[in-house]
């Protein structure tokens, strides 16, 4: 059983549509982050979240627009995407994080949401 | 530009066989390193954490790591087509950036 939950699973949506992607992870952990994916490629760093607070934003363009509610919860906001921006969306955790721009190599993942956009 | 290299494979080995799979990094202060293997469509699971010079086993896998001539390998023994699947190697580096190679595709054939 994977403790990080991502859903939905499978996502298309029109280039006018705004859609969100949720993660939720009962690890306990207190970083966490959104990769992007695409196929035959190494993820891809998109934006990181320590102790509920933004602490990397990989140059990511504004239609991709990530929150944080609570140390839980993960979502990632998506409007006026491109066909270009299909792709599997990873969410991961980890158990320490800290402000600046360390990231833990000790990732979890979830299923991840792959992202059709027509 | 920092960089994690890989073979991308594919790289074939028999059933019941030792598999090597090997990753060189540019940062001579990188400090973590890791193994993660990817089954096609599925998300990446990190298999193996290794720190510090020599070997770590793990059942039949085994990281090898030697920060003089800045190179990580992951062994499998007694291979199984389950096996099969992407094996990416990531790297911590000095700035602590976490820099992914691009993975090896292993095939183990029955």
């Amino acid at each position: 059983d994977t403790e990080v939950t991502q859903t939905p699973k499978h996502l298309v949506m029109g280039m006018t549509n705004k859609k969100s992607l949720k993660c939720e992870q009962h690890m306990g952990h207190r970083a966490m982050y959104w990769y992007k994916q695409k196929a035959k490629k190494p993820p891809e760093l998109m934006f990181v979240y320590s102790y509920e607070k933004l602490s990397i934003n990989e140059s990511v363009p504004s239609r991709f627009s990530p929150e944080c509610p609570n140390s839980s919860l993960l979502n990632l906001h998506l409007h006026a995407l491109q066909p270009e921006d299909s792709a599997l969306y990873l969410c991961a955790s980890s158990r320490w994080g800290s402000s600046g721009v360390q990231v833990s190599g000790e990732l979890f993942f979830g299923e991840g949401s792959r992202l059709t956009v027509l | 530009q920092k960089e994690v290299e890989q073979n991308s494979g594919p790289l074939s080995v028999p059933e019941g066989a030792i598999a090597s799979l090997n990753c060189t990094y540019s940062d001579r202060g990188s400090q973590s390193f890791f193994w993660y293997r990817q089954y096609s469509g599925k998300s990446p699971e990190l298999i193996m954490s290794i720190y510090s010079n020599g070997d770590k086993e793990d059942g039949r896998f085994t990281a090898q790591l030697n920060k003089a001539s800045q190179y990580v390998s992951l062994l499998i023994r007694d291979s199984q087509p389950s096996d099969s699947a992407t094996y990416l190697c990531a790297v911590t580096e000095s700035n602590y950036q976490l820099i992914w190679g691009a993975g090896t595709k292993l095939i183990i054939k029955p």
